[in-house]
C-alpha cells in the first residue's frame, strides 16, 4: 500500500515563529488532507489539497503531486496551534480509505 | 457547518461488556468510515460503507467487532465482548464517493474515547 512519511516528528516553536511541515507519499494520490488534532483529540480538517496551493488565514498548504509531497506552512504561530498535524492520502481505486502519516507534534510556547 | 456526530464521546466499561458506538454522518454523504487511533498503530481504517453497503471491513477483528448502517443517518460499531486492548479513540468519518480520478474529502467526527478496564 501507499506509504506516507511526515517530517519533522516533533517541533517546538516560540509564539510568533513560522514553520513548515512536510508530507511525502509513495504513489500518486486522488486525495490529500491535512488535519490538526487538538489537545482534546478532535481531528480538525485544515485542507483538502490533492494538488496546488490553498491558504486559510495563517495557514497555507502546497501539494506538488508530480513530486509526491505536500507542505503545510504555519505563520506567526500561536499557542493554540499546538497539537499533532496529520497528513492523510487516498491513492485511488475501489478502496477509499485514507492512509495517515504518523504526524508532527507541534508545541508552541508562549 | 455540517458535522459528523458521534456518541458517546467517552465510554468506560469492564472487560467482557458489549460496547456500541454510534455515528450520524453528514446529510447527503454516501460513504462512512470507521477509524481507530492508538498510540502504537496510529490511525487505521476498520471498516467503510458506501450507500449503506459494507465494502471493506478487513481492518476489523471479525470475531468481536461488527459494523452496520441500519439507515442512511446512522452507523454503528459494536464490540462484543470487549477487551482491554480495544481501548482507543474510534473516529467516524463521512464523505462522497470519489468520482473516477477525483477524490473527495472525508469529514471526521469528534471521536469516542473508549477505555476497557
Amino acid at each position: 500500500g501507499i506509504q506516507v512519511e511526515q517530517s519533522p516528528p516533533d517541533l517546538i516553536l516560540q509564539e510568533g515563529a513560522n514553520s513548515t511541515l512536510r508530507c511525502n507519499f509513495s504513489d500518486s494520490v486522488n486525495n490529500l488532507q491535512w488535519f490538526h488534532q487538538n489537545p482534546w483529540g478532535q481531528l480538525i480538517n485544515l485542507f483538502y489539497i490533492p494538488s496546488g496551493t490553498k491558504q486559510n488565514g495563517r495557514l497555507s498548504a502546497t501539494t506538488v503531486a508530480t513530486e509526491r509531497y505536500s507542505l503545510l506552512y504555519i505563520s506567526s504561530s500561536q499557542t493554540t496551534d499546538s497539537g499533532v498535524y496529520f497528513c492523510a492520502v487516498y491513492s485511488g481505486g475501489s478502496n477509499y480509505k485514507l492512509t495517515f502519516g504518523k504526524g508532527t507534534l507541534l508545541t508552541v510556547n508562549p | 457547518d455540517a458535522r459528523v456526530t458521534q456518541t458517546p464521546r467517552h465510554k468506560v466499561t469492564e472487560m467482557g461488556q458489549e460496547v456500541t458506538m454510534r455515528c450520524q454522518p453528514i446529510l447527503g454523504h454516501n460513504t462512512v468510515f470507521w477509524y481507530r487511533q492508538t498510540m502504537m498503530q496510529g490511525l487505521e481504517l476498520l471498516a467503510y460503507f458506501r450507500n449503506r453497503a459494507p465494502l471493506d471491513d478487513s481492518g476489523m477483528p471479525k470475531d468481536r467487532f461488527s459494523a452496520e448502517m441500519p439507515d442512511a443517518t446512522l452507523a454503528t460499531l459494536k464490540i462484543q465482548p470487549s477487551e482491554p486492548r480495544d481501548s482507543a479513540v474510534y473516529f467516524c468519518a463521512s464523505g462522497l464517493t470519489p468520482d473516477g480520478q477525483s477524490g473527495q474529502p472525508q469529514h471526521f467526527g469528534d471521536g469516542t474515547r473508549l477505555s476497557i478496564l
